[in-house]
Formats: C-alpha cells, structure tokens, sequence
C-alpha cells in the first residue's frame, strides 16, 4: 500500500497568512494526487488534481505542485473560510487509494 | 448537477452486518467512466477509502477490509451499495458515499453508523 504523510499536522495562522502543507509519499505516484478541505460535520470538498490542476470553482489561491513522492498544497492568502482540515489523497493505482492523515488549519 | 445521498440504520450491534445504501440523483450511475466509491471517517480520525464498484459491477476493496466489504451496484434504481460483516467498535464512523474518477468529486452528505449492543 501506499502511505501518505502530511505535514504539519495542525498549522496555526491568520487570516492574510501565505501557508504551505506538505504530503509525502511511501512511493513515486508520477502526479496522481489530489487534495480536499473539510469543514467539520460536512463532507470533503476536491480543491485540485493531478497535483496542479484547480478544480472548478476554487478560488485561485489555492495551488498545488509536485511530483513523484512530495507535493505541497499552497494557501496564498488565507481567509476566514480556509480555516479547516486539509487531507492529500492519490489514485496512483485506479485500484487502491489512500489519504493522508489530515492537517488541520486553525487560527 | 450530480447529488449522493447515504440511508440505512445508524445503529448496529456488533457481529452483525452494516449496510448502507448511496442514492444517486442527477446523473446516470452508467454515464462516463466513473466508478462509485465508499469512505469512512471515525470520530476525530482522517479518511478511509474501504473500496468502489464500476457499473460493469468491478470491485476494488481495501486489502485489510476485503474480507469483510461487498459493494454492489443496481443500475435500474440508480443505486449503490456497501455491506460490511462483522463489525466491531472500530466500524463505528461516518460513511460517505462518492462519485469516482480516481478524484472523489462528490460527496454524499455521510452517513453515521454506531457500532454498539
């Protein structure tokens, strides 16, 4: 299996603050990776794929990069909204995905 | 504008089975090339992806769940399906239901199931 690692994994901030998460991986995973915010009672919420891609409809601060085994997930300008949990997840294999173990955003 | 809905007994006694059903609206469960996933979520934990069903009925499950997890799938409602045996305290968790194309891009609303006598 592969295993994703994030970090940090609680990330205090304010609002205005440019923040970077990171998530690793146990094994090259080319760019199948995405990311999701989760708001607490609420479902996952896509914000990007294939590592770099913005999913339609998120704001254009959010943005990702990497490739192979590390990528981060870059706020650049929090706002009172973006303060929630943050999870990686990839799709490396079609048949078995994983999520990292979550990075929480608070004030 | 697609929409996932999870229904079934929030209450199981342990040993027994969970079942859970995903009613999907808006969109055809055969249209595209997506496949139809189930995740959990424990209290306070991260996310588990347990395993999806394409519309041919194709599984792929978790390994350290695969003995315990059928997805099924029944086109003509619409629907999906998860069944997990056995459960324990540990099965007790959100589950959510989503559409699949290797990125989870719907989400059901969740489902919380307890695992108690």
């Amino acid at each position: 299996d592969i295993q994703l690692t994030q970090s940090p994994s609680t990330l205090s901030a304010s609002v205005g603050d440019r923040v970077t998460i990171t998530c690793r991986a146990s094994q090259n995973i080319n760019r199948w990776l995405a990311w999701y915010q989760q708001k607490p009672g609420k479902a996952p919420n896509l914000l990007i794929y294939k590592a770099s891609s913005l999913e339609s409809g998120v704001p254009s601060r959010f943005s990702g990069s990497g490739s192979g085994t590390e990528f981060t997930l870059t706020i650049s300008s929090l706002q009172p909204g973006d303060f929630a949990t943050y999870f990686c997840q990839q799709y490396n294999s079609y048949t078995l995905y994983s999520f990292g173990q979550g990075t929480k955003l608070d004030i | 504008q697609v929409q996932l809905q999870e229904s079934g007994p929030g209450l199981v006694k342990p040993s027994e089975t969970l079942t859970l059903t995903c009613s999907v609206s808006g969109a055809s469960i055969t249209s595209g090339t997506y496949s139809w996933s189930w995740v959990r979520q424990a209290a306070g934990k991260g996310l588990e992806w347990i395993g999806h069903i394409y519309p041919s009925g194709t599984t792929n499950y978790k390994p350290s769940l695969k003995s315990r997890v059928t997805i099924s799938i029944d086109t003509s409602k619409n629907q999906f399906s998860l069944s997990l045996t056995s459960v324990t305290a540990a099965d007790t968790a959100i589950y959510f239901c989503a559409r699949d194309s290797g990125t989870l891009g719907n989400w059901g609303q969740g489902a919380r199931v307890t695992v108690s006598a």
